[in-house]
């Protein structure tokens, strides 16, 4: 887990309020994955990105959720306006490259950042 | 619905116990992989399978892929209280890019 980083680890944000969460992967990787995880619950894909592009935001919810994966720099999860439905744990991962076809390359999972909505 | 459905959803159980999880789902998968994951941690990878009917054993954990790559189990032999965690189970389909988890099945070794 020590490769993939994320922060802050913990972020409290009033409703209304923006959110925005880090992702730096391990070193070598291109492809980056986001995953929201509610208490008692598994993952939930969210979206895909390569550097500068989205491969798949199937998960994502319409309005309010964007994401990025610039050249330089890590990934960013942006939610806008967040309401309290929006606490939970949110991991990014990442693999060296598509592991739909790549089998080999596992994702390796950050420690998440805990989103608390007051 | 779950693409990927796990069972049982909560085990406890005594340590030295033998247990077996399952994962199931109507969908073919091109490969599946098992995660662990303990409280305030990411995932972390266990195994990937990618072959129907494949076994693979990780020291006391044996994983087995259904022959027709819709349905996976985890043994645990001889559990620990090490062994506590949530156990998820991914899967990526033949036209997807993406692993998709299952909901997790949360073990407890007793000591």
């Amino acid at each position: 887990n020590a490769g993939v980083m994320q922060n802050p680890r913990h972020l409290v944000r009033r409703r209304g309020q923006e959110a925005r969460l880090r992702c730096s992967p391990m070193k070598g990787h291109s492809h980056v994955y986001w995953y929201r995880q509610l208490p008692e619950e598994g993952l939930k894909f969210m979206v895909y990105l390569q550097k500068e592009n989205i491969i798949d935001e199937s998960g994502m919810p319409k309005e309010r959720f964007s994401a990025e994966f610039p050249k330089e720099g890590p990934s960013i999860l942006r939610i806008q306006q967040v309401v309290r439905g929006d606490s939970a744990a949110y991991f990014c991962a990442s693999s060296s490259k598509n592991v739909g076809q790549g089998i080999s390359s596992p994702l390796h999972f950050g420690n998440g950042t805990r989103l608390t909505v007051t | 619905t779950q693409l990927l459905e796990q069972s049982p959803q909560f085990l406890s159980i005594q340590e030295g116990e033998n247990l077996t999880v399952y994962c199931n789902s109507s969908s073919v998968f091109s490969s599946l992989q098992w995660y662990r994951q303990e409280p305030g941690e990411g995932p972390v990878l266990l195994v990937t399978v990618v072959t129907g009917g494949e076994v693979k054993k990780l020291k006391r954990l044996t994983f087995q892929f259904g022959d027709a790559r819709k349905d996976s189990s985890l043994h645990i032999t001889a559990a620990q209280p090490g062994d506590t965690g949530l156990y998820l189970c991914a899967g990526a389909r033949n036209y997807g890019q993406n692993f998709v988890f299952g909901p997790g099945t949360r073990l407890s070794v007793l000591p």
